[in-house]
């Protein structure tokens, strides 16, 4: 099993619309969690830092289940500019290393 | 405040070469991680340096190699280089006296690696 798990999609949206991606991860002892956007040809850039009670920065809210070990970002209303891989990244630290463990992305396409 | 800068952006090599790619990070971080992204595959860990020393590396044979310096920026070399090594190869960096679980890391640009 992949530590970290995501549906690759695309997810092909009419802008306005609400889309949410899942990611589960394996390790029950993972302490902290991220969203990171990545366009095309581009590096990773930090999108929100999931905290355990879930967190909403504007259209965004991302949300955990350690019970299920899953961690969601939803996004509303859609915008053209939304369209990116989105990639959950679970921070599965040891002793004094900070190991984060990236999905392979979510791609999600946004059309008028 | 200036971000993680890596260059080249592009290289090019062919199959045999060594190739050295290069990061500077954030004012004040003292962390500097190495990530491969090669075409339809997630990140990668390569390389952790901290204050200098090598502290860890990924699943990754030891032709990848590199080093950190005073001013805690770092060099990747990757020698013998294989058609497979062609891929997008990213730094980040975090800094170290505020790190705890909830720090992540901010990523450089990348370095665009073609191996002909």
């Amino acid at each position: 099993r992949k530590e970290v798990e995501q549906d690759p999609g695309p997810f092909n949206v009419p802008e306005g619309a609400t889309v949410a991606f899942n990611c589960t991860y394996s390790n029950s002892a993972s302490q902290s969690f991220f969203w990171y956007r990545q366009d095309c040809r581009k590096e990773p850039k930090l999108l929100m830092s999931v905290y355990s009670s879930g967190n909403e920065d504007g259209r965004f809210t991302a949300q955990l289940n350690r019970a299920s070990q899953y961690i969601s970002l939803l996004i509303r209303d859609s915008k053209l500019s939304d369209s990116a891989t989105y990639l959950c990244v679970v921070n599965m630290s040891g002793t004094g290393f900070q190991k984060l463990v990236f999905g392979t992305g979510t791609r999600l396409l946004v059309s008028p | 405040e200036a971000g993680v800068t890596q260059s080249p952006t592009h290289l090019i090599k062919t199959r045999g070469q060594q190739a050295t790619l290069r990061c500077s990070p954030i004012s004040g971080h003292t962390s500097v991680y190495w990530y491969q992204q090669a075409l339809g595959l997630g990140l990668q860990f390569l390389l952790w340096y901290d204050e200098g020393e090598e502290r860890n590396r990924g699943n990754f044979p030891p032709r990848f190699s590199g080093r950190q310096f005073p001013n805690y920026s770092s060099e990747l070399n990757v020698n013998a280089l294989e058609l497979e090594d062609s891929a997008l190869y990213l730094c980040a960096t975090r800094p170290e006296e505020l790190a705890g679980i909830r720090e992540t890391q901010y990523f450089g640009p990348g370095t665009r690696l073609l191996v002909l």
